[in-house]
Formats: structure tokens, sequence, C-alpha cells
């Protein structure tokens, strides 16, 4: 069973607001994913990390940011938030365990952040 | 560059009856596939993968899924659907082979069981 948690599940915040949505994993996966997803659409990449002090941008262009400061922990944060920034986001990690040897290549996903901004 | 087309959006079934989720993928090396399912409000859940060895993989919930290297497809099947299937089903490709763990999804295909 993959432990992947996001805090909070719903958030609906005013225009210009700072918000971070929270990821954690327990299963020590070197790998974590930020993916953003409109209604009824298809996941789009927009941040991923591969370890500790390593992020880098996805495939889609984001105005969030993202930090790695510990392998279980890789938060999302948006500094000014806008309308167009409504949207579920998705957190996932994959790979290396903790400790251990080999490896998973399908990634786990959290229950997701359905952000509204007004 | 990897991509996925899921060829239906929709698919309506009746309960009991069986299905098939098509999906294609184009890619010019090895790649792994993956069907992810999502229900209502929540996250992506795992149903099956494919990474080597029998091209006929079976996975969770009685979904199973043939990788056809030849058509470069992945489709997914179920000889017989339950209510409780309905939900929003992605095909994706990871490569290649593994390389990079970014996966590349399907625009999905919302399955809806009716009575």
């Amino acid at each position: 069973e993959a432990d992947i948690y996001q805090t909070p599940r719903y958030l609906v915040i005013g225009t210009g607001k700072k918000i971070t949505l929270e990821c954690s994993q327990t299963m020590g996966h070197d790998k974590m994913y930020w993916y953003q997803q409109d209604p009824g659409m298809e996941l789009h990449l927009i941040h991923y990390s591969y370890g500790v002090n390593s992020t880098e941008k996805g495939d889609l262009s984001s105005e969030s940011t993202v930090s790695r400061i510990r392998t279980e922990h890789f938060p999302l944060t948006l500094e000014s938030a806008r309308p167009s920034h409504t949207s579920q986001y998705l957190c996932a990690s994959s790979g290396r365990p903790k400790g251990g040897a080999g490896g998973t290549y399908e990634q786990y996903f959290g229950p997701g952040t359905r952000l509204t901004v007004t | 560059a990897q991509s996925v087309t899921q060829l239906d959006s929709q698919v309506p079934v009746f309960e009991e009856a069986p299905v098939e989720l098509r999906c294609n993928y184009s890619s010019s090396v090895s790649v792994y596939l993956f069907w992810y399912v999502q229900y209502p409000n929540q996250g992506l859940q795992l149903l099956l993968k494919y990474l080597s060895g029998s091209t006929l993989v079976k996975g969770i919930n009685g979904f199973e899924a043939e990788f056809n290297k030849s058509q470069t497809s992945f489709h997914l099947r179920k000889p017989s659907v339950h209510i409780s299937d309905t939900a929003e089903y992605f095909c994706a490709v990871l490569g290649p082979r593994g390389g990079g763990n970014k996966l590349t999804f399907g625009t999905g295909t919302q399955l809806k069981v009716e009575l």
C-alpha cells in the first residue's frame, strides 16, 4: 500500500494570496512529482525532483515553485494566486525506497488538492 | 519523445458486458506502459503495468491489458464490468526503458457503466 499524502484536499482562496500545497510520502522514494489536472483533462507534469536539493521544471510551464529539503516532503508554493491557477494538483512519488535495493518505475499518487482561486 | 493516444473519450457500457479501452503510443525506443484509474475527487491508482516478459498483463479488479509492439498498442480489457468500475482511465508511457522516470499520459477515457 502506497502512502502519499496531500493537504489540504480542497482550498478556496482569494486572488493575490500566497499558498503552499503540502505533499509527503512515507515510502522513502527518491523521486517526486507534481502534476496539474484540469477537469476531464489529462495530467501535465509541472515539477519533479530526483532527490534532496534537486528540482526541475516539467513539461507544462507553471508559476509555482517547489523545494525538496527532505526526502519525504515536496511542497509546492504559489507566491500570488490567480484565477488561472484554479485546477487540481496531484503529487506522486516513485523510485528506490530508502535503504532498499532495486526500485519501482510506477508512480504512486496522492489524493490531490483541488484549488479554487476567486 | 513519447506520446499516448486514447482513442475514446467516453465509453458507455452496460453492467456485466465486456469492455475494451484503447491506447496507442508512439516511441522510437522500448517503453514501459501503465494503466491508471481515477475515481471522482481522488488521485490515480495503478491498475497494471507492462515492463517486460509476457505481453498479457493482469491487474487489479479483473482488468488485463495486452502489449502489442507491432501495433504500438496497450488496450485495457475487462470481460464483465461492474457499476463500481465507473471512473476515468488513463494510459501512460514511461521511457525510454524508465529513463528519466517521467510519465506521459493520454487524455483519459471516461468509462460509464449503466444498469
